[in-house]
């Protein structure tokens, strides 16, 4: 089982739709990252969260460290936002603090 | 631009030689992730440094890769002897924070990646 799983793994919405993807992960974490990975490879870090609740623009990101769960949230979806949306932790008790475990990855369609 | 830059952006070697991968960090950026990204995979983690101190490799799958920062800003990720396992997408990162312990996390800036295909 991997330490760190995304769901759903594909995604297909419409303009406009309010969209959830979900991170659960099975390890001692001291961050959550949300990136998102556009075709050719490139990664752009949108969030990293704690605790709580985070929003910038569009996006919102939720974690609940009892629950050991996450969400990011678009509203008002639009084709642009078509990429690969990665869930990624920080884990604790590692010799490299901050170095990164990855989720596989939600890939998001947005149509007109 | 200031971002993380990575060359070459593609790269097709033949099995058994020889390849260098190159990152070059934001200015100033203390620490740097290396990450291999197998097609449909999310990341992994190969090394770490922190300035020109490699201080977890416990991600290099084998002795035929190895990384280097010797002035604690440019990285070479080296893999010799090339396998077609080896073809992947390799990922650079970069980071201002220093480690101390496990108390300090910063977020990372990742550059556009080097596409390696082994035939």
């Amino acid at each position: 089982k991997n330490e760190v799983e995304q769901s759903p793994q594909n995604l297909t919405a419409q303009e406009g739709e309010f969209i959830t993807i979900n991170c659960s992960y099975s390890v001692g974490i001291s961050a959550l990252h949300w990136l998102q990975q556009h075709p050719g490879g490139g990664i752009v870090s949108l969030f990293m969260l704690s605790s709580g609740k985070k929003k910038h623009g569009r996006l919102i990101a939720t974690i609940n460290i009892q629950e050991k769960h996450s969400s990011l949230h678009i509203t008002a979806s639009h084709p642009r936002d078509s990429a690969v949306y990665i869930c990624a932790v920080s884990r604790t008790n590692t010799g490299t603090a901050s170095k990164l475990t990855f989720g596989t990855g939600t890939r998001l369609q947005v149509t007109l | 631009g200031a971002g993380v830059s990575q060359s070459p952006r593609y790269k097709v070697a033949k099995r058994g030689q020889d390849v260098a991968l190159r990152c070059d960090p934001i200015s100033g950026h203390v620490s740097l992730f290396w990450y291999q990204q197998a097609l449909g995979q999310g990341p992994e983690f190969l090394t770490y440094f922190q300035n020109e101190a490699q201080l977890d490799k416990s991600g290099l799958p084998s002795d035929r890769f190895f990384a280097e920062r010797p002035e604690g800003s440019v990285s070479t990720l080296k893999i010799q002897r090339t396998q077609q396992e080896d073809s992947a997408v390799y990922l650079c990162a970069s980071s201002l924070a220093m480690i101390f312990d496990r108390a300090l996390y910063a977020e990372q800036y990742f550059g556009p990646g080097t596409r390696l295909t082994v035939t």
